[in-house]
């Protein structure tokens, strides 16, 4: 079973940039997550989507973040326009369902550096 | 004050030895319990997980929940080099809202 796949695995980018990361989950699981994770710390939810509708979006900085999942199956997360305080790496996960019981499936993460 | 606390380490210990890693939570809403371990950069990948208060036993790992306390812990027993990795507890709510603590780094000497 193939696993998450995320791309790009690194990017460099100048404060102000705008930039963009992809997810394509495992087959068949209707729950995508991203996550923030700053060096030394957890990984942060910013945006949870059932199939293409968002179920939680609180932590979603929206001013500058976006994200979208078309046809409930690859998701993609924007930056525009990038801090430097958005360097962290950037966990893509999906679920065969949301909530209890269903393990989430990490995929590698992209490391974003912003200057 | 965050929701969940984790021992932040890092921790040193010798090949065999019996690991010991721990977290505290807040909220009475998280109901299911999970451990995480996460090789420098790579995705974290889950070792366990529990929704009841006692242990769960897989091979060399036991989870520990006592939700009375708010404390959940993992150890390791037979400690080895492969172990060494970050560990990260998290917890699910009732609403189905994953929350992870900061993460311990383990480092296992042979």
């Amino acid at each position: 079973e193939a696993g998450v796949a995320q791309s790009p695995r690194y990017k460099i980018i100048e404060k102000r940039q705008s930039v963009a990361f992809w997810c394509n989950p495992i087959s068949g699981h209707a729950t995508l997550y991203w996550y923030q994770q700053i060096l030394g710390q957890g990984p942060k939810l910013l945006i949870q989507f059932q199939n293409n509708g968002v179920v939680d979006d609180s932590q979603l900085p929206k001013d500058r973040f976006s994200a979208e999942r078309l046809k409930g199956v690859d998701s993609t997360l924007k930056i525009q326009p990038a801090k430097l305080e958005d360097s962290a790496v950037y966990l893509c996960a999906s679920s065969l369902r949301q909530g209890q019981g269903n393990e989430q499936f990490f995929g590698p993460g992209t490391r974003l550096t912003v200057l | 004050q965050k929701e969940v606390e984790q021992d932040p380490g890092p921790l040193s210990v010798p090949e065999g030895a019996i690991v010991s890693l721990n977290c505290t939570y807040s909220n009475s809403a998280f109901q299911y319990f999970m451990w995480y371990r996460q090789y420098s950069r790579k995705g974290p990948e889950l070792l366990m997980y529990t929704y009841s208060s006692g242990n769960k036993e897989d091979g060399r790992f036991t989870a520990q929940v006592d939700k009375s306390s708010k404390y959940i812990s993992l150890f390791i027993r037979d400690s080895q080099p492969s172990d060494s990795a970050t560990y990260l507890c998290a917890m699910i709510s009732n609403a189905g809202k994953s929350t992870f603590g900061d993460g311990t780094t383990l480092t296992v000497k042979p």
